[in-house]
């Protein structure tokens, strides 16, 4: 089945860096969704993508198509404590009927 | 109240048992998902349905099965739960792709 990769796995950075994280396919996506899991929840949408070229942003964070379009990246500005969790992407698969999630970066942020 | 609401939140059971999760929502989707999440594998979809009458298996259905009982209820079961099914699950409703997800259903097979 399609496979959508997470780079990096996890990452640990100080309060106030920059972070960017990227997720790539196996396939071109006309679509790309951002989601972000907080401990002890269910994974909730950050940034829908669906116009290559532009980008779209929500608050401090920030998501593009890749120049192939079989990849996506997130960036988050300032990064602050509570932005700690798992970031996972998403696209659309089985003719674009359903989501298939990438296997999540997790990111920890040092006060 | 949660738009999307799952229970339990935690079970335990023993191998061999059958365990049923349930999902109901309140956000008027026709479309509903079951998800299992493990560590550094992300989400696997195990089944989904986009009516009452219409059920579809995912990549990971094998051991498990659903029931769309209402547009508002959605179910899975394990009919004979196996230590490897220890996991995360949750369920997910959308109205096209930007899914909405419960908070998730730990479920420990021992």
């Amino acid at each position: 089945g399609q496979q959508l990769n997470q780079s990096p796995q996890s990452m640990f950075i100080q309060e106030g860096e920059d972070v960017s994280m990227n997720c790539t396919s196996s396939s071109i996506f006309n679509t790309w969704l951002w989601y972000k899991q907080d401990p002890g929840e269910g994974p909730v949408l950050l940034i829908a993508l669906y116009k290559a070229g532009e980008l779209t942003s929500n608050g401090r964070l920030t998501a593009q198509f890749g120049i192939t379009r079989k990849d996506s990246f997130l960036n988050i500005s300032a990064s602050i404590p509570s932005d700690v969790g798992i970031y996972f992407c998403a696209g659309p698969t089985g003719g674009g009927n359903k989501l298939t999630f990438g296997t999540g970066t997790q990111l920890k942020v040092e006060l | 109240d949660a738009d999307v609401t799952q229970t339990p939140r935690n079970r335990i059971t023993k191998t061999g048992k059958r365990i049923m999760l349930e999902c109901s929502q309140t956000k008027g989707h026709d479309r509903m998902y079951w998800y299992r999440q493990d560590p550094g594998l992300g989400l696997r979809l195990i089944y989904y349905s986009f009516d009452v009458k219409d059920i579809n298996k995912g990549e990971i259905s094998d051991g498990y099965s659903v029931s769309r009982q209402a547009q508002a209820k959605f179910s899975l079961s394990l009919e004979s739960a196996i230590p490897n099914q220890t996991a995360l699950y949750f369920c997910a409703t959308s109205l096209g792709l930007e899914a909405f997800f419960g908070q998730g259903t730990r479920l420990t097979v021992v």
